[in-house]
């Protein structure tokens, strides 16, 4: 079945520029949605953006200014940078598919496959 | 943005008895095809969020029946009919209506 996993620097600078991936095995990125989502120490989700398999994104306005999401089709890879970062910033970073689930007119779309999530302390 | 509120935050429950969590949403989920936009999801101790119940009341796949979602609108309940020592952990729910997405802050389920 797919599996998602993220990578990237364990550890960053601060005012430096965070750059995960997520590698898609087991399925294609095509025909999906795909999330980044991002949990701080010993608390909640945040929702920081999606992607369409075509190119098409929607960010957080919370973190827009900062956040930069695209998909690698010939690697089968969703990218994810933050730049500017902060000790706020400092998080399980995951990423997960949308699956759609058809309606009588359109699909909804849910959040079914999650990778295991990486972790990203920035830290000077 | 929609705010979600989880209640209660901490859950003590006895195996083989019910449990049930209320989420409540800023406005209403519903959208304009009739559905609710409202998803839950289980966070075990250190694992990656999994999905239990979307649209509000739909089971996704490999859920077990003891888990059911309820409700419309701005109110919503989870509810386990009978708990499970494997139920541990933190319970989210999600509004998928509007961007951004918005999760609850949880509510944490320990076994008594």
């Amino acid at each position: 079945q797919v599996q998602l996993q993220e990578s990237g620097p364990g550890l960053v600078k601060p005012s430096e520029t965070l750059s995960l991936t997520c590698t898609v095995s087991g399925g294609s990125i095509s025909g999906y949605y795909w999330s980044w989502i991002r949990q701080p120490p010993g608390k909640g989700l945040e929702w920081i953006a999606y992607i369409y398999y075509s190119g098409n994104t929607n960010y957080n306005p919370s973190l827009k200014s900062r956040v930069t999401i695209s998909i690698d089709m010939s690697k089968n890879q969703l990218s994810l940078t933050l730049s500017s970062v902060t000790a706020a910033d400092t998080a399980v970073y995951y990423c997960a598919r949308h699956t759609p689930h058809p309606l009588a007119a359109g699909y909804y779309y849910y959040m079914d496959v999650w990778g295991k999530g990486t972790t990203v302390t920035v830290s000077s | 943005d929609i705010v979600m509120t989880q209640s209660p935050l901490s859950l003590p429950v006895t195996p083989g008895e019910p449990a049930s969590m209320s989420c409540r949403s800023g406005q209403s989920l519903v959208h304009s095809n009739g559905h609710n936009y409202l998803n839950w999801f289980l966070q075990k101790p250190g694992q990656s969020p999994q999905l239990l119940i979307y649209l509000g009341s739909n089971r996704a796949s490999g859920v077990p029946d003891r888990f059911s979602g309820s409700g419309s609108g701005t109110d919503f309940t989870l509810k386990i009919s009978r708990v499970e020592a494997e139920d541990v952990g933190v319970y989210y729910c999600m509004q998928a209506l509007q961007s951004p997405r918005t999760f609850g802050q949880g509510t944490k389920l320990e076994i008594k």
